[in-house]
């Protein structure tokens, strides 16, 4: 059982927008950054997102993050096959003293 | 450009031990934070240890916490993972990280992995 919480899935056709939660606490995303990881099959984790919507260079605007209490979001817009991946939410929890990670949600390009 | 390495995964033993290397180039070690970070076949990711930019913060995940060790030598570029005890459960690819800061910002670039097996 992760400390946040991801929808174990989600959907969309090309071109649409997809978002994904991150549910957690006080002691994680409440009084911490957030970021956001993207594995395609096979391949090392990637950076997307840092202090809750920050992009690293290189990553294209179609992903945003924003963080309200202790629930953080990631947005992919124009959705593209390439987009197909686990992303995964992670932030420092004060309360552990460590680094979590969400369960990891599935995007699917219908 | 930033690279990380890793090494030192394999097949072992219940109960024995295993260090993990990790060599990194294209960027100043000493100035960042590092991270271990795992994924068990077909499962999400776990974090597993942090070490902060010159070593003197170190913390891990309750599931290593007392059988793993992170470490690193800053005039060699390289960080570590000693493992000792290890169980069927710490069977999982390790990726060695960098992270953007000092300590904890996030996590931004990863290695290709190492696979670590345990089993009799």
């Amino acid at each position: 059982q992760s400390v946040l919480t991801q929808p174990p899935s989600v959907s969309a056709a090309p071109g649409q927008k997809v978002t994904i939660s991150c549910s957690g606490s006080s002691s994680n995303i409440g009084n911490n950054y957030v970021s956001w990881y993207q594995q395609l099959p096979g391949t090392a984790p990637k950076l997307l997102i840092y202090d809750n919507n920050k992009r690293p260079s290189g990553i294209p605007d179609r992903f945003s993050g924003s963080k309200s209490g202790t629930s953080a979001t990631l947005g992919i817009t124009g959705l593209q096959t390439g987009d197909e991946a686990d992303y995964y939410c992670g932030t420092w929890d004060s309360s552990l003293s460590a680094v979590v990670f969400g369960g990891g949600t599935k995007v699917t390009v219908l | 450009q930033v690279q990380v390495v890793e090494s030192g995964g394999g097949v072992v033993q219940p109960g024995r031990s295993l260090r993990l290397s990790c060599a990194a180039s294209g960027f100043t070690f000493r100035s960042y934070a590092m991270h271990w970070v795992r994924q068990a076949p077909g499962k999400g990711l776990e974090w597993v240890a942090i070490i902060s930019y010159d070593g003197s913060d170190k913390y891990c995940a309750e599931s290593v916490k007392g059988r793993f060790t992170i470490s690193r030598d800053n005039s060699k570029n390289t960080l570590f993972l000693q493992m000792n005890s290890l169980r069927a459960e710490d069977t999982a690819v390790y990726y060695c990280a960098r992270d953007l800061s000092l300590l904890f910002r996030g996590i931004k670039d990863w290695g290709q992995g190492t696979l670590v097996t345990v089993s009799s």
